[in-house]
């Protein structure tokens, strides 16, 4: 069975500080991995996706994550953090089977204080 | 261009009553989703709908009904509502049932069962 796991429900860093979000999975099969992003009262927005191609795989706003098989990481990332992308942040795995139906993570909720 | 659509955006509901939450898309997309959201267990997926005339159960069916009314509309039925299905419910959809698809989530119905 696929799983994922998200350390830290909560992370806070000052503007302009690197963000850093952390994803491990498991998975008997190569993985689809995917970012999303969810807004107050919103509902979720893909940041990114790593479907085989490149191991680095760059998102919207600035984000990137990098695949580590090694490691069954996936870890999301930003350079400088910005007010604007104080959120939750889920990371998911594609079930097993082919089909789209995603496993997510508990998700972090981001803080980003001046 | 409205994307996913949900209808109510908040229901209140007595143990026992029942509804149904409505979500159509405007984007062709071939494959829709039912999720439900809980504090730190992230999204789970109820049903899906690979394809117009298609539903079968996600990890979390018991307790819900769906009908794909057409390609546009999916919508999710609580036949007898109970406090454990206090939640928030996200529709999403997908250009086609390959685990790559991105999944655009509309905004949410808040679902509270007393």
């Amino acid at each position: 069975a696929q799983s994922v796991t998200q350390l830290g429900s909560h992370v806070s860093v000052s503007e302009g500080a690197l963000v850093l979000l952390r994803c491990n999975y498991s998975s008997s099969v190569p993985p689809y991995l995917f970012w999303y992003v969810q807004y107050p009262n919103q509902g979720l927005q893909l940041l990114l996706k790593y479907t085989s191609a490149a191991t680095l795989v760059k998102g919207i706003n600035g984000f990137e994550a990098e695949f580590k098989k090694s490691e069954t990481s996936f870890h999301l990332t930003k350079p400088s953090a910005h007010m604007s992308d104080a959120a939750e942040y889920f990371c998911a795995v594609s079930h097993s089977g082919g089909y789209n139906k995603l496993i997510f993570g508990a998700g972090t909720r981001l803080a980003v204080h001046p | 261009n409205a994307g996913v659509t949900q209808t109510p955006k908040f229901q209140v509901l007595k143990t026992g009553q029942s509804m149904t939450l409505q979500c159509a898309q405007d984007m062709n997309h071939n494959s829709m989703y039912w999720y439900r959201q809980d504090p730190g267990m992230g999204l789970r997926l109820i049903y899906y709908s690979a394809s117009e005339g298609t539903t079968d159960k996600g990890e979390v069916p018991n307790g819900y009904n769906v009908s794909r009314l057409n390609k546009r509309e999916f919508s999710l039925r609580l036949e007898s509502a109970a406090p454990s299905q206090t939640s928030v419910y996200f529709c999403a959809s997908s250009l086609s049932e390959i685990n790559n698809s991105p999944l655009h989530f509309g905004n949410g119905t808040r679902l509270t069962v007393t």
